[in-house]
C-alpha cells in the first residue's frame, strides 16, 4: 500500500544552520505531496505543496521538490530560526474515488539560539 | 471567523460516559476528517465524510460514531469512553482546489 517515510527526530540545530528533513514515499498513481507544520498546542497547517513531478513548493524560506525518479520530497531551509521549532509532517494525497491522505510520522525540530 | 473550529478544546471525562466533540467549518468544503494524534502513532484517521449524510470508516473507527447532517458540521461521538481513547483529536477539511487539508486547533480529551 501507499506509505510515507520521513527521518526520525528530534533534529537539533543552531540558529542560521541549514535544514534538511528527508521524506520518501511509495504510491500507485500520481499523488500530490505536502509538508505540514505543527507548532506546540496547535493543529497542523500547510507549509508547502507540489502537485506533479519536478514541481517545487516553497513558503517562508522552506522548499521541497517533487522527485518522481527517487520518490522523494525532502524539505530544506537555508537558515533556520528559533521560531521554526515545530513538528514537520510529510504527506501524500491521492484521489481514488474519494481522497486518501497518508501522513509520515513527523519530525520534531529544535532550533537553539 | 473563517476557518475550522473545534469545541471543547479540553475535556476530562470518566470511563463509560458518552462524549461528543464538535467541529465546524466555514468554507463549505465537501470532505471532512477526524484524526487522533498519539505519541508513537502519529496521526490516525478515525472517520471521514465526503458530503452531508455520507460518512465512512478510517483506520481506527471502533468506539466512535459520526454524523453529518449539515455540510459545515461534523461531530464525533465516543459512545462509551475508554482510557485508550485519551488523545488529542483533530478535525480537518479538504479543499478540492489543491487537495490540502485545513486542521482545527484540536481537542485534548482525557478519560479517567
Amino acid at each position: 500500500g501507499d506509505s510515507v517515510t520521513q527521518m526520525e527526530g528530534p533534529v537539533t540545530l543552531s540558529e542560521e544552520a541549514f535544514l534538511t528533513i528527508n521524506c520518501t514515499y511509495t504510491a500507485t498513481g500520481y499523488p500530490s505531496l505536502f509538508w505540514y507544520v505543527q507548532y506546540p498546542g496547535e493543529g497542523l497547517q500547510l507549509l508547502l505543496k507540489a502537485t506533479k513531478a519536478d514541481d517545487k513548493g516553497s513558503n517562508k524560506g522552506f522548499e521541497a521538490t517533487y522527485r518522481k525518479e527517487t520518490t522523494s520530497f525532502h524539505l530544506e531551509k537555508g537558515s533556520v530560526q528559533v521560531s521554526d521549532s515545530a513538528v514537520y509532517f510529510c504527506a501524500l494525497t491521492q484521489r481514488t474515488g474519494g481522497f486518501k491522505t497518508i501522513f509520515g510520522a513527523g519530525t520534531r525540530l529544535f532550533v537553539k539560539a | 471567523d473563517a476557518g475550522i473550529t473545534q469545541s471543547p478544546r479540553y475535556k476530562i471525562t470518566e470511563t463509560g460516559r458518552q462524549v461528543t466533540l464538535m467541529c465546524h467549518q466555514t468554507w463549505s468544503h465537501s470532505y471532512m476528517f477526524w484524526y487522533r494524534q498519539d505519541l508513537g502513532h502519529g496521526l490516525r484517521l478515525i472517520y471521514y465524510s465526503a458530503a452531508a449524510d455520507i460518512t465512512d470508516k478510517g483506520e481506527v473507527p471502533d468506539g466512535y460514531v459520526v454524523s453529518r447532517s449539515k455540510t459545515e458540521n461534523f461531530p464525533l461521538t465516543l459512545e462509551s469512553a475508554t482510557r485508550s481513547q485519551t488523545s488529542v483529536y483533530f478535525c480537518a477539511s479538504l479543499t478540492l482546489l489543491g487537495y490540502e487539508q485545513y486542521f482545527g486547533p484540536g481537542t485534548r480529551l482525557t478519560v479517567t
